[in-house]
């Protein structure tokens, strides 16, 4: 059964604090492993796909690492409006089928 | 732009109401995948269409959950004989292609059952 675990749970940075989020997963070939973005009451905006390990992809603040077990999200000096729910999904090789984890809440203060 | 819509964006319901809910995806997107999302939790997969074939239906909770996508373009989501356990946001998110590409997520129907 494919699993993915995010960490921490929640995160609270000051403004400029850089630091990272890890998502870990156990699956059965991996086809790509995915960041979102999600702010309440809204729904998952895509921010970046991995398919390979040693891959990375960024995009203004946010860094996206992937290894064969784990993948890093990594915020340079954040900004109050990246804050926001972060969730890491995996598709296995063998369906359409992705499997999301619970996400991390970060909050970063001015 | 057009993105992907859902309607209603709020429905509450009495215990054993049925109810419908609708979803819009990008023109021409083949894919689309129906999630149910809990308070503090990631998406949970429900059902995936590849244009008008239902190809998984897995993760509906019960046989009082049912959807359609019969022109391979406009979807539904069915509950019958709504419990209170089924109260949740439901997403539905759109793929260009088939298979492993990044999703377009409409912006829930949060569903309350009293």
């Amino acid at each position: 059964e494919d699993q993915v675990t995010q960490s921490p749970e929640a995160l609270r940075l000051q403004e400029g604090e850089s630091s990272s989020l890890n998502c870990s997963y156990t699956v059965s070939g991996l086809r790509g492993l995915f960041w979102y973005r999600q702010d309440p009451g809204k729904g998952p905006e895509f921010l970046f796909t991995l398919y390979s390990a040693g891959e990375e992809k960024e995009k203004e603040r946010l860094k996206a690492t992937l290894t064969k077990k784990e993948s890093f999200l990594h915020i340079t000096a954040p900004k109050p409006e990246d804050s926001a729910t972060y969730l890491c999904a995996v598709h296995p090789g063998r369906s359409y089928i992705p499997t999301f984890g619970r996400g991390t809440s970060l909050i970063v203060h001015p | 732009g057009a993105g992907v819509s859902q309607s209603p964006r709020y429905k509450v319901a009495k215990r054993g109401q049925d109810v419908a809910l609708r979803c819009d995806p990008i023109s021409g997107h083949v894919s689309l995948f129906w999630y149910q999302q809990a308070l503090g939790q990631g998406p949970e997969f429900l059902t995936y269409f590849q244009n008008e074939a239902q190809l998984d239906k897995s993760g509906l909770p019960s046989d009082r959950f049912f959807a359609e996508r019969p022109e391979g373009s406009v979807s539904t989501l069915k509950i019958q004989r709504t419990q209170q356990e089924d109260s949740a946001v439901y997403l539905c998110a759109s793929s260009l292609e088939a298979g492993g590409h990044e999703q377009f997520f409409g912006p829930g129907t949060r569903l309350t059952v009293l």
